[in-house]
């Protein structure tokens, strides 16, 4: 079955510093998806990225970053100089060929950047 | 504005009621997925549909149907409500049904209070 953790639940931060996101999975596929979506205070999902199981490399987005490795199974999200507008809950999420089209969540961390 | 909407946006009621949550798809989407997002339970996927036929189904209790219409909206239906059932309810949709790999775009969410 496959799983996503969060270990983090929680984060604060003053704005212009650099925030690193965890994010662990576990599925038995070898082909699989992960996504990473941003919930800010407003309650709407936004998507941020997608990473497919056979690229490893990293990716970068203006001040966003991630990070893939298979090895460790993790895919973790960096915030470069962060704003308070970046403050939200940032869900990472799994999906492969078992679960079908089925978006399997992790818990979430709340990121709290203070001015 | 992820191009899918949801109405209504807030509603509240009492326990043993029934309730519609309706959703419309992005432009030329065929997929549409109902996820709940409770503070017990977290993001959790319900059920599927693609084209008018059901795809896949998740966490879904039987007391919650779901039906997705020739104009590709669909509509959530909870009946014999308990207070448990308070959360709020996600729709996504994205453009295949059968691919595990394409990115699902959020409505803003229904918030449903049961009193």
């Amino acid at each position: 079955a496959q799983k996503v953790t969060q270990a983090q639940t929680e984060i604060s931060v003053v704005e212009k510093e650099d925030v690193t996101l965890d994010c662990v999975y576990e599925t038995r596929d070898t082909t699989y998806y992960l996504f990473w979506y941003k919930q800010p205070p407003s309650g709407e999902l936004v998507f941020l990225i997608r990473r497919n199981s056979f690229d490893e490399q990293n990716e970068i987005s203006g001040r966003y970053s991630w990070n893939f490795q298979k090895s460790t199974s993790s895919f973790n999200f960096t915030i470069t100089a962060s704003q308070v507008v970046d403050s939200a809950v940032y869900f990472c999420a799994l999906s492969d060929k078992n679960a079908g089209n089925m978006l399997t969540f992790g818990g979430g961390t709340r990121l709290m950047v203070k001015p | 504005d992820s191009g899918v909407t949801q109405t209504p946006k807030h509603l509240i009621t009492a326990t043993g009621q029934r309730v519609t949550l309706r959703c419309s798809p992005r432009s030329g989407d065929l997929s549409v997925y109902w996820y709940q997002q409770s503070l017990d339970q977290g993001l959790q996927f319900l059920i599927q549909y693609y084209n008018g036929e059901e795809r896949a189904k998740g966490n879904i209790l039987e007391r919650f149907s779901a039906q997705q219409f020739p104009d590709l909206h669909s509509e959530l239906n909870l009946s014999s409500l308990e207070l448990g059932d308070s959360a709020l309810y996600f729709c996504a949709s994205s453009a295949w049904g059968r691919s595990f790999n394409n990115e699902q775009f959020f409505g803003p969410g229904t918030r449903l209070t049961v009193l």
